[in-house]
């Protein structure tokens, strides 16, 4: 089944450093996400993206961050200069079509901001 | 945000036993999913709601999209060891498009 590849699984940065986060999403999907898993805590959306351009984004994602589909596979969430608050698991999922089609998720990338 | 509560928080229970989850929000919302999420993966799709009071399955796994469109309910029938992990609701309303997740609720299941 295909699925969704996420690189690294592990990303260990110092402070103040910029990060950029890689996926790869599901071949024929369209739709694309980032979301942010804080330990224990629950899943929060960061950003969607569907033709080229952001189609929707939360209050987490500020200035700091952006996300590029640099070709015609790869999707990046990049992180500026990292604080010690974005410690956290990051997700990309993919939809084929925008919501309310569910989203299949990748098995994230762990960073840790020290 | 959108606030979605799922309870109990956390389960432990005998295999071979049938659990009930429920995720609560205080708004209305068009479509309702229940994912699995083991640790160290990502969180992996179960069951897609709908239409309000519809009732799907997928195995031992059936959930229920509340009538009044603000809930929904998760129930797993004779448990076994690999149903271990947390289960999250995520919920998609008239707010915008994306999907608000719930809190989780983990299990556990005692061989």
């Amino acid at each position: 089944e295909p699925e969704v590849t996420q690189t690294p699984s592990h990303q260990v940065t110092q402070m103040g450093q910029e990060v950029i986060l890689r996926c790869v999403p599901i071949s024929n999907h369209l739709y694309f996400y980032w979301y942010r898993q804080i330990l224990g805590q629950k899943v929060e959306f960061l950003v969607s993206f569907y033709n080229n351009e952001i189609s929707e984004k939360s209050e987490i994602f500020d200035d700091q961050f952006s996300v590029e589909r640099p070709d015609g596979s790869n999707f990046t969430l990049k992180i500026r200069s990292t604080k010690l608050e974005d410690s956290a698991m990051y997700f990309c999922a993919s939809s084929f079509a925008g919501p309310p089609q569910p989203q299949h998720f990748g098995d994230g990338t762990r960073l840790s901001i020290l | 945000g959108q606030q979605l509560n799922q309870s109990p928080q956390s389960m432990f229970i005998q295999e071979g036993e049938d659990v009930s989850m429920n995720c609560t929000s205080s708004s209305i919302f068009n479509t309702w999913l229940w994912y699995k999420q083991d640790p160290g993966e990502g969180p992996v799709l179960l069951i897609a709601l709908y239409k309000a009071g519809e009732l799907t399955s997928n195995g031992r796994l059936t959930a229920q999209f509340g009538i009044t469109r603000k809930d929904s309910f998760l129930n797993i029938s004779a448990s076994i060891p690999s149903d271990v992990g947390i289960y999250f609701c995520a919920g998609q309303g008239n707010t915008g498009n994306q999907f608000y997740f719930g809190t989780g609720t983990s299990l556990t299941v005692i061989p």
